[in-house]
């Protein structure tokens, strides 16, 4: 059973890096063509990807967030992460991690979500 | 980027009844090997996204047949009959063949 389970800090202020936390269970990303993306959504409004990571250690950026993003694995520890540098209030939202899985390209799992406010 | 516009935005439906969304590219979707990677997903209130169809017309594990997707290039759609409660929510189209990967800006299916 693949389940994933994104966590975060809930509340920062404009300036700040964001660290973002996915932990899942059910598949490895040491696995050939295991990836794990994410993507976010303010509320009320549309979904955006940010960023992929694969099992060998790809990685792809949305460049609308101009070089603020970095997109790692711990592979041992079954986990992904994600940093936003310099959040402003724009980035308020929720962010979900999904496995990228048998299909490349597909987000086939994904996570509850973590809601991220950014305020002063 | 790869613009991806839905329609319609809003889509009130009976229950049993059928529905139709529609999915259009800004540019083909088809990727060099062949594959079109353009996806439906279905996010019920208060929940993650869910993926229902992926590569245009495959349903995914568990997704009853009365969710179908077709199309090709530039021109997508889903069709849903027979709709249930449960279909209720707002439906995206997702395309993967180029980066950045972009989704549709998502139609909301109500009961009429």
């Amino acid at each position: 059973q693949v389940t994933l389970k994104e966590s975060g800090p809930g509340i920062l202020q404009p300036s700040q890096t964001l660290s973002l936390t996915c932990t899942f269970s059910g598949f490895s990303l040491s696995t050939y063509g295991m990836g794990v993306g994410w993507i976010r959504q303010p509320s009320g409004k549309g979904l955006e990807w940010l960023a992929n990571i694969w099992w060998d250690d790809d990685k792809y950026y949305n460049p609308s967030l101009k070089n603020r993003l970095t997109i790692s694995k711990d592979t041992s520890n079954n986990q992904a992460f994600l940093k936003i540098t310099n959040v402003d209030t724009a980035d308020t939202a929720t962010y979900y991690c999904a496995r990228i899985g048998a299909y490349p390209g597909i987000f086939d799992y994904w996570g509850q979500g973590v809601m991220v406010t950014v305020s002063s | 980027d790869v613009v991806m516009t839905q329609t319609p935005v809003s889509l009130p439906v009976s229950l049993g009844g059928q529905a139709s969304i529609s999915c259009r590219s800004s540019q083909s979707l088809v990727h060099s090997n062949g594959n079109t990677y353009l996806h439906w997903y279905l996010q019920k209130p208060g929940q993650s996204p869910q993926l229902l169809i992926y590569r245009v017309s495959n349903r995914f594990s568990g997704v009853p047949d009365r969710f179908s997707g077709s199309g090709s290039g530039t021109d997508f759609t889903l069709k849903i009959s027979r709709v249930e409660p449960e279909d209720l929510g707002d439906y995206y189209c997702l395309q993967s063949t180029h980066f950045p990967y972009t989704f549709g800006a998502g139609t909301k299916l109500e009961l009429k």
